[in-house]
């Protein structure tokens, strides 16, 4: 799987969109960006994943630049619980790898929300 | 529609023993794999089970072992423990059905070894 560089922090102001930038150069055509968060203590929370288009769901939306060497994830109106670990993971579909579909987490990006 | 379950939530090792965390998985997924974090590090994949086989395994000595039942739901054993086994250890289920297939995680189980 590509290896992904993140930035290691971001602060963002309450109610203002958070944008996580996360780089994946070597990412390969078969290759998904996925995008979990974590809470101090908790399991990793899904929350989005992409191929080549722009993705939007309830929690968030994904930019994948047309090259898809970068990508970001956009929190439009960010709250204090969104405070949390952000983790950018590039991974081959498990139809590719015989059936193996493992997450490698990198160290992430710590979103501090605050008023 | 209840999520992935783990138990126990916290558990207090000694040195040497050996133990048994449990995950019951997504409703709907047959598919169950499982992480360990250290303390202050992203999840590490340990390995993965698929009808009731180990289907991919992570960088983790034999110690580390699985099983996934005919429901399943999975076990993760961890023999002969070290200190460095302390860890949260996270399972997380997926529906093998192709490409994007998604994990979705539990809340964990904290080990502590002393």
């Amino acid at each position: 799987d590509a290896k992904t560089t993140q930035p290691t922090s971001m602060d963002c102001a309450e109610g203002r969109a958070a944008n996580l930038p996360c780089n994946h150069s070597t990412i390969s055509g078969n290759e998904y960006v996925y995008w979990y968060r974590q809470i101090h203590s908790q399991g990793p929370q899904y929350i989005i994943h992409g191929l080549k288009n722009n993705e939007t769901n309830e929690m968030a939306s994904l930019i994948i630049t047309e090259d898809r060497k970068s990508s970001t994830l956009i929190l439009p109106h960010a709250t204090l619980r969104d405070t949390a670990v952000y983790y950018c993971i590039v991974r081959v579909a498990a139809i590719l790898t015989g059936g193996g579909n493992k997450l490698t987490f990198g160290t992430g990006t710590q979103l501090k929300v605050e008023l | 529609d209840a999520g992935v379950t783990q138990s126990p939530t916290h558990l207090i090792k000694t040195r040497g023993q050996q133990v048994t965390l449990r995950c019951s998985p997504k409703s709907g997924h047959d598919t169950v794999s499982w992480y360990q974090q250290a303390l202050g590090q992203g999840p590490q994949f340990i390995f993965q089970y698929y009808e009731e086989e180990e289907r991919q395994r992570g960088n983790f000595p034999d110690r580390f072992s699985g099983h996934q039942f005919p429901n399943y739901s999975s076990e993760l054993n961890v023999n002969a423990l070290l200190l460095g086994d302390s860890a949260l250890y996270l399972c997380a289920s997926s529906l093998l059905q192709g490409a994007g297939e998604t994990q979705y995680f539990g809340p964990g189980t904290r080990l502590l070894v002393l």
